[in-house]
């Protein structure tokens, strides 16, 4: 039973465009979200995060977007840069387990120049 | 900081061989991960520590897996005997009281 998913395991943008993942959740007792970036042969690598308390979270080109209702999130890498080609993994971790992060499938992430 | 190191980067090994893998994690941080990633399960939590003390092991597959943490700079992640379908990418990470936690570069094991 797949806790966090993730259904798309590829996109491909224009170099200078948005590029948009999205991740599903079917845990309500999630309550912090993660996005890690990985690159192949290193190990991932922390991006943005997001509390449960927010709907909206922003670091530079990178932003987070929180639906409770919809148990949904997405990261939106505006513009899109060729290294962001990586694999984008959501995780979400919940009260009682803070510390156990459940993560989803990934989504290569390529940007073509 | 050198981040979380893993060691050795690749290990290759016969079936039914001990296997030991080690990471020394960020300095400071209090929780350490050991995770496993395939193909087909993706990236699986197997044991978390806090200040050295193990909390929850459910994920560990078998009793062939085992880990210790015996200080808050060192811990191995052990596998006896090893078995082909132990193959797989192996990460420490470790995290200082927050949700973020910081990878090592993986210990790639493939077992014969």
């Amino acid at each position: 039973d797949q806790q966090v998913k993730q259904n798309s395991p590829s996109l491909s943008v224009q170099e200078g465009r948005i590029s948009i993942l999205n991740c599903d959740y079917t845990n309500s007792m999630f309550d912090y979200f993660l996005w890690y970036k990985k690159y192949p042969a290193e190990g991932p690598t922390f991006l943005i995060s997001i509390s449960s308390i927010k709907d909206k979270n922003e670091d530079g080109r990178f932003t987070v977007f929180l639906n409770k209702s919809a148990k949904h999130l997405s990261l939106h890498i505006v513009p899109s840069q060729p290294g962001d080609s990586a694999v984008y993994f959501c995780a979400a971790s919940g009260l009682g387990s803070a510390r156990q992060l459940t993560f989803g499938s990934g989504t290569q992430l390529t940007v073509l120049p | 900081d050198a981040g979380v190191i893993q060691s050795p980067r690749h290990e290759v090994t016969e079936m039914g061989q001990e296997v030991t893998l080690r990471c020394k994690p960020i300095s400071g941080h209090d929780y350490l991960f050991w995770y496993r990633q395939t193909m087909m399960r993706g990236l699986e939590l197997l044991i978390y520590f806090n200040n050295n003390v193990p909390i929850d092991d459910s994920g560990m597959p078998e009793d062939r897996f085992s880990a210790k943490m015996p200080n808050a700079s060192f811990s191995t992640l052990k596998i006896q005997p090893s078995e082909p379908r132990d193959s797989a990418v192996y990460f420490c990470a470790s995290s200082l009281g927050l949700h973020e936690q910081y990878f090592g570069p993986g210990t790639r094991l493939t077992v014969t």
